[in-house]
């Protein structure tokens, strides 16, 4: 069973610019949550999607949002990137939003510039 | 709202030794679960072990086991017969807000095995 698949693995950005973050969850899994780790802050969860519908975000602005297609991958978006927004960007899935347990990506490497 | 304190940045143990990481959580929830993720470096996170809250008997998966401590909130992982395998940051995790608020991690605490 393939596991969470992200993409890219690494992107620079300059600041002002956007960018997309894609997440596959694992087959069958229809939750997918979304992570920013920094060395400074650690893990802070940014949002969860369920079934297309966002269920609930962490304390980050407007400038970080998100969805989730009908085959439950998920994508984020970055808009007018800052230079504290370089971060690894964690995305996990579970198979229904009951289930404690979180299967990890690899995770996508942003650096702003 | 929920807090997970890992009061040990960092650990170093002796290979085949065994070594205890301390976690600490704050919560008004009665029933919950608990979490212990290792990441690897530069490797994907994973579960390493769980805990119900309702289970008075202590979680064990192979060479890992907790010591949970409710009325204390406290969650310890111990890591019996370290591996060379084993060296990674090991972070404790508590669902926030029931689990739909997310997973709370604690700041994590990096182990180093000595061989």
């Amino acid at each position: 069973k393939a596991g969470v698949t992200q993409t890219p693995r690494y992107l620079i950005k300059t600041r002002g610019q956007q960018v997309t973050l894609s997440c596959s969850p694992i087959s069958g899994h229809r939750s997918v949550s979304w992570y920013q780790q920094t060395p400074g802050q650690g893990l802070q969860f940014l949002f969860e999607y369920f079934s297309e519908t966002q269920r609930n975000k962490g304390n980050f602005p407007g400038r970080f949002s998100g969805r989730q297609f009908s085959n439950s991958r998920s994508e984020m978006n970055v808009s007018t990137l800052e230079l504290g927004d370089s971060a690894l960007y964690l995305c996990a899935s579970r198979r229904t939003v009951l289930t404690g347990e979180l299967f990890f990506g690899e995770g996508s490497r942003l650096t702003v510039l | 709202a929920q807090t997970v304190t890992q009061s040990q940045p960092e650990m170093s143990v002796q290979e085949a030794e065994t070594v205890t990481l301390s976690c600490t959580y704050d919560t008004s929830e009665s029933d919950y679960y608990l979490f212990w993720y290792k990441q690897p470096p530069s490797r994907q996170m994973i579960l390493v072990i769980r805990q119900e809250a309702y289970k008075q008997q202590n979680a064990t998966e192979n060479r890992f086991s907790v010591n949970f401590q409710k009325a204390a909130k406290s969650f310890s992982l111990k890591i019996s017969d370290s591996q060379l395998g084993d060296a990674a940051m090991y972070f404790c995790a508590f669902p926030s807000g029931g689990g739909a608020d997310g997973l709370t991690f604690g700041k994590g605490t990096h182990l180093i095995i000595q061989p």
